[in-house]
């Protein structure tokens, strides 16, 4: 089955320990992209990354890294945890990182990140 | 500038009866992709509905429907006889062809409550 995989589902944390959220997706899609939902500001971009070794920071990239050394993986790393990084988080991926207008961006199933 | 724009926070519609969930846009960009998604309480992200702005027609698929305006920059989404499983949050999100790459932008959200 066609997916985009995230682990964990839920993660509660404290401050300032290091954690990793992964993304994984099994169609050989070439951009992957991490958004976080917060309420009353829907989504917003955090960071993409258009291919393997190729990364860039999208609109909320503060107190994130990534990174992208394979195709499928694209694993969103928290060094040092704030309380205001608490939100749900979607790993999105597509087939092109060309912006064809139609090509729509495929969807994990969200983490939910709580930090104390 | 807010690209998308989600006036109502939240719709209250019966269970059988159509509503329509406004969305508004913004951009220069005449080559552009408007696109609803679904959010569910169990927080996956379900895509609805495409609309490109060179379509001719308004999009459909099945029970969805897109009101497309491109001169008062709208695209309101309109389900036709609403359903329990229709409870959800919804979001409107654009992509723009001059960005380059795969970026949707996305709208705060509206939440709708189907009741029987």
């Amino acid at each position: 089955e066609a997916q985009v995989t995230q682990n964990p589902r839920y993660l509660i944390t404290v401050t300032g320990k290091k954690l990793t959220v992964t993304c994984s997706q099994n169609m050989n899609h070439e951009y992957m992209s991490w958004y976080r939902q917060d309420p009353g500001l829907g989504l917003r971009q955090i960071y993409y990354s258009m291919n393997v070794e190729a990364t860039d920071k999208g609109d909320v990239p503060e107190g994130y890294k990534v990174s992208r050394k394979e195709k499928r993986n694209f694993p969103l790393i928290l060094e040092s945890p704030s309380p205001n990084q608490t939100s749900l988080y979607f790993c999105a991926s597509s087939l092109t990182p060309q912006a064809a207008t139609n090509e729509k961006l495929f969807f994990g199933s969200g983490t939910q990140l709580s930090v104390l | 500038a807010q690209k998308i724009t989600q006036t109502q926070p939240g719709m209250f519609v019966q269970e059988k009866e159509a509503v329509t969930l406004d969305c508004t846009y913004d951009t220069s960009d005449p080559s552009y992709g408007l696109f609803w998604y679904k959010q569910p309480s169990s927080g996956e992200m379900i895509f609805l509905i495409y609309q490109g702005s060179y379509d001719q027609q308004n999009a459909t698929e099945g029970r969805y429907s897109l009101n497309f305006q491109k001169a008062r920059k709208s695209a309101n989404l309109v389900i036709s006889a609403s359903q329990l499983g229709d409870s959800a949050m919804y979001f409107c999100a654009m992509r723009e062809v001059n960005t380059g790459f795969q970026k949707l932008v996305f709208g705060t959200g509206t939440r709708l409550l189907v009741s029987p």
